[in-house]
């Protein structure tokens, strides 16, 4: 059974950092991308970054560039997301996503963790 | 980036009805458009991709359909464990992006 599951969320002022991380199991982590993706009322679901399986390629939508970077440990079968800089806006229940090979929609999400940006 | 709507933002059907479900992009997708089931408190799951293929586990009931721009979900006999919010998503473009807001929610009529 595939599970991924999230932590590192929190309350953060903004301006801060936060590390993100989701511990996978019940596939071949290496074999798969993965991303973040974010919710929030307001704008609903948002692609965030993606790394492919091997690591060697990184995805970063256009809000985020600079400030978050995503990462895996293939060893550990984990996924992290850093992310500095935080805005308000960046407030949001973050998802841990899988996503089928050769593919950029997402099969498998963990249960999120929240992140709140507020002084 | 592309835009995808759905209407209506709230559809209340009774238990055993059809519910069907509309999405739209805001320039062609071609047929790499996905739907998922949201409960509250939960992650969403992925119920169709390639806007007719049902996702493993996932009841005969529900069905996909569409290419391009329009795109619909179908609902058959609905049950009680349907009644949540639905979102559609491309991945023909980059970024890949989820309708704008929050979907469809299909509520106990």
């Amino acid at each position: 059974e595939v599970q991924l599951l999230e932590s590192g969320g929190g309350l953060v002022q903004p301006g801060g950092s936060l590390r993100l991380s989701c511990a996978a199991s019940g596939f071949t982590f290496s074999n798969y991308a993965m991303t973040w993706v974010r919710q929030t009322p307001g704008k609903g679901l948002e692609w965030v970054s993606g790394i492919s399986g091997s690591g060697g390629a990184t995805y970063n939508v256009d809000s985020v560039k600079g400030r978050f970077t995503i990462s895996r440990d293939n060893s550990k079968n984990t996924l992290y997301l850093q992310m500095n800089s935080l805005r308000a806006e960046d407030t949001a229940v973050y998802y841990c996503t899988r996503r089928p090979m050769g593919w950029n929609y997402v099969d498998y999400w963990g249960q999120g963790t929240l992140v709140t940006v507020s002084p | 980036e592309i835009v995808m709507t759905q209407s209506p933002a709230t559809l209340s059907v009774s238990p055993g009805e059809r519910a069907t479900l509309s999405c739209r992009a805001s320039q062609s997708v071609h047929n790499n458009l996905a739907w998922y089931q949201q409960k509250p408190g939960q992650a969403p799951r992925l119920l169709i991709y390639g806007a007719s293929t049902r996702a493993t586990g996932v009841p005969a009931r529900f069905s996909g359909s569409g290419s391009g721009t329009e795109f619909t979900l179908t609902v058959n006999s609905l049950q009680s464990e349907d009644f949540a919010l639905y979102f559609c998503h491309q991945y023909n473009d980059w970024p890949p992006t989820w309708t704008l807001g929050q979907g469809t929610k299909v509520e106990i009529k």
